[in-house]
């Protein structure tokens, strides 16, 4: 069965900190997906990352920056110097990769709610 | 242009009521879907539908049926809601023709009250 642990339901943070959002994955699919998702105030989850289970590579867009670990099935998300502006919702999600095409789904965590103080 | 719209984006009814949720996309996806999110902010697919037929049910009561006229819209319609249906409903939309990225874009939610 696949799963998706977000351990941390909310983290507060003063603008400028470091912080880093968790996700623990459970999967018996040898190929797979990860994702994160942002859910701001406004309510519509917006994609943010995907990874392929065979890259490992650890991937840095602007603030943002994810540390894909097979060895402990985790796939963390960390934004640096935050800002107000990501304070949201963030999920972590997994996928089979297979190419099943509409059969595939999305099976999310629970999400970490992050509120950015000024 | 909102590239997935949903109305109503609020809806208060009384337990026994049939209501509807309407959701349409522009952006010329092939795949449609409807997920639930509880008051605990979990979030957990409903259904799929692709070019207009369904795909995934995931164990969701009889009292809800998808409706997907053509592959830009799909609705929900409620039977007989319970106070345990109150949630937010999003739908949302890709394109799996070229093989499935999950990638999904989001409706911005429908929050339903049963009281």
């Amino acid at each position: 069965a696949q799963k998706v642990t977000q351990a941390q339901t909310e983290i507060s943070v003063v603008e400028k900190e470091d912080v880093t959002l968790d996700c623990v994955y459970e999967t018996r699919d040898t190929t797979y997906y990860l994702f994160w998702y942002k859910q701001p105030p406004s309510g519509e989850l917006v994609f943010l990352i995907r990874r392929n289970s065979f890259d490992e590579q650890n991937e840095i867009s602007g603030r943002y920056s994810w540390n894909f670990q097979k060895s402990t099935s985790s796939f963390n998300f960390t934004i640096t110097a935050s800002q107000v502006v990501d304070s949201a919702v963030y999920f972590c999600a997994l996928s089979e990769a297979s190419y099943g095409g509409a059969t595939n789904k999305l099976i999310f965590g629970t999400g970490t709610l992050l509120a950015v103080q000024p | 242009d909102t590239a997935v719209s949903q109305t109503p984006k609020y809806l208060v009814t009384q337990m026994g009521n049939d209501k509807s949720i309407k959701c349409e996309q522009n952006l010329g996806h092939d795949t449609m879907y409807w997920y639930k999110q509880d008051s605990k902010k979990f979030l957990k697919i409903m259904f799929s539908y692709n070019n207009k037929e369904l795909i995934i049910n995931e164990t969701v009561p009889n009292r809800f049926s998808p409706k997907s006229p053509d592959k830009a819209h799909l609705n929900l319609h409620i039977n007989s809601l319970e106070l345990g249906d109150s949630a937010v409903y999003f739908c949302a939309s890709t394109n799996v023709a070229g093989g499935w990225t999950g990638e999904l874009f989001f409706g911005e939610g429908s929050r339903l009250t049963v009281l």
